[in-house]
């Protein structure tokens, strides 16, 4: 069975600066995506990147990047020049490979920006 | 873009009442996931469908069931409520076959409490 772990329940930032919450996933898998959800008070799932881990390169999507180490089984979101707006839960998720399978969620990190 | 719609939005029932949740996907998405959020909790998943047959269960009671119809629309049945049955419940759809076949896209959930 796949688990996901996110380490730290909440984390704060100032406007501004960057900041890092962690994930590490378990799994026997070789190929498979991980992918950094966000979820503001309106409860909304959004995405914000994904990684496929067959690709060595770490996803970029403008201020959010992934470091992933495969090895390691580590998927760390880094989010630079943070902003208000990034308030919110944000859920590390881990999907095996296949048309159809459903997505193992971490427990979520809570992350405020302060201004 | 045409995005997951789901109805209603918000559901109030009593104990051991009965509710239906729909779901709707994307247009040319064929694969239809069920989630369900309990407060502070990450979302779990509970049941999907590809071209009308399911096609993977997790940790669904058997007082709920689901089924997707002929236009790809699903439906999630819930009878014999309980007070642990108040959550968010999250559809998400996908498409078999593309480039991304592996990315769901959420719903906004439909809000469900039971007094």
């Amino acid at each position: 069975a796949q688990t996901v772990t996110q380490s730290q329940p909440e984390m704060s930032v100032q406007e501004a600066e960057t900041v890092t919450l962690s994930c590490t996933y378990d799994t026997s898998e070789n190929n498979y995506y991980l992918f950094w959800y966000k979820q503001p008070p309106s409860r909304q799932m959004i995405l914000v990147i994904r990684q496929e881990a067959y690709k060595q390169q770490n996803a970029t999507e403008n201020r959010f990047s992934v470091n992933f180490q495969k090895a390691a089984k580590s998927f760390s979101l880094k989010i630079s020049d943070s902003q208000l707006g990034d308030t919110a839960m944000y859920f590390c998720a881990f999907m095996k490979q296949g048309p159809i399978v459903d997505m193992r969620f971490g427990a979520g990190t809570r992350l405020t920006v302060k201004p | 873009a045409a995005g997951v719609i789901q109805s209603p939005r918000h559901l109030i029932k009593e104990k051991r009442e009965t509710a239906t949740l729909k779901c709707y996907p994307i247009p040319r998405h064929d694969t239809v996931y069920w989630y369900q959020q309990g407060p502070g909790q990450d979302p779990q998943f509970l049941i999907s469908f590809y071209e009308k047959m399911q096609s993977d269960k997790g940790s669904i009671p058997d007082r709920f069931s689901a089924q997707q119809f002929s236009d790809y629309h699903s439906e999630l049945n819930m009878s014999s409520l309980e007070l642990g049955d108040s959550a968010l419940y999250f559809c998400a759809s996908s498409a078999s076959t593309g480039t991304r076949d592996y990315e769901q896209y959420f719903g906004p959930g439909t809000r469900l409490t039971v007094t």
